[in-house]
């Protein structure tokens, strides 16, 4: 079974900082990975999807990174801000028969300090 | 809607009772996904329809769990005879894909408490 581990699991920094986010999975046969943020009492808001094939995506202030070979991907934030407090999740989908569906990590708790 | 609509937001019933949970997906979207989160954790994966028809069911806990999706677009979520350890979020996800190759969009979910 697919474990999905992220690290840390809370985070504080002051505004303005850049900060990287961390999450490694056991088994390297992906078929993509997602970066979703969660606010508290919320649903799920898709940041950034990786393709297998792809090593990197970014959008705006965010860059993701995907490394297969070694399980690990991660998720840089620029020049931080308050509202970038939230919980951060990452989620991998397999490459096999019947993979329909992504397995979750527990997440990142990012708090921003004004 | 533009999104992805759960109802209800809440849901408090007691043990043993029988709940209903509702997704309607972004119009258009051919598969939908149901996850359950519990406190201080991810997700974890309940069913998947493509179409009406569950093609995965394999993250459904145990019988007491059951999904439907009639005409394929909105779905709905059952539980008979609720349990404590049932409480949790439950997440609904569409995608205009099949499978994991493409983003899925989630909804605020539905707090389900059981007393």
């Amino acid at each position: 079974k697919q474990e999905v581990t992220q690290i840390p699991a809370a985070l504080s920094v002051p505004e303005g900082e850049n900060l990287v986010l961390n999450c490694s999975f056991t088994d390297s046969a992906i078929y993509n990975l997602q970066w979703f943020r969660q606010d508290p009492g919320k649903g799920l808001t898709s940041l950034l999807l990786i393709q297998s094939s792809q090593r990197e995506q970014t959008s705006g202030r965010l860059n993701a990174s995907l490394d297969k070979s070694s399980g690990r991907s991660t998720l840089y934030i620029a020049a931080s801000q308050p509202g970038d407090s939230a919980t951060y999740l990452c989620a991998v989908g397999l490459r096999r028969t019947g993979a329909n569906n992504l397995f979750f990590g527990t997440g990142t708790r990012l708090t921003v300090i004004p | 809607g533009a999104g992805v609509s759960q109802t209800p937001s809440n849901k408090v019933t007691e043990k043993g009772k029988y709940v209903e949970l509702r997704c309607d997906p972004i119009s258009g979207h051919t598969a939908l996904y149901w996850y359950r989160q519990s406190l201080g954790q991810g997700p974890e994966f309940l069913i998947y329809f493509q179409g009406t028809g569950a093609a995965d069911d394999s993250g459904l806990p145990n019988d007491r769990f059951f999904a439907v999706r009639p005409e394929g677009s909105v779905s709905t979520l059952k539980i008979q005879r609720t349990e404590r350890g049932d409480s949790a979020v439950y997440l609904c996800a569409s995608s205009p894909v099949t499978g994991v190759t493409g983003e899925l969009f989630f909804g605020e979910g539905s707090r389900l408490t059981v007393l």
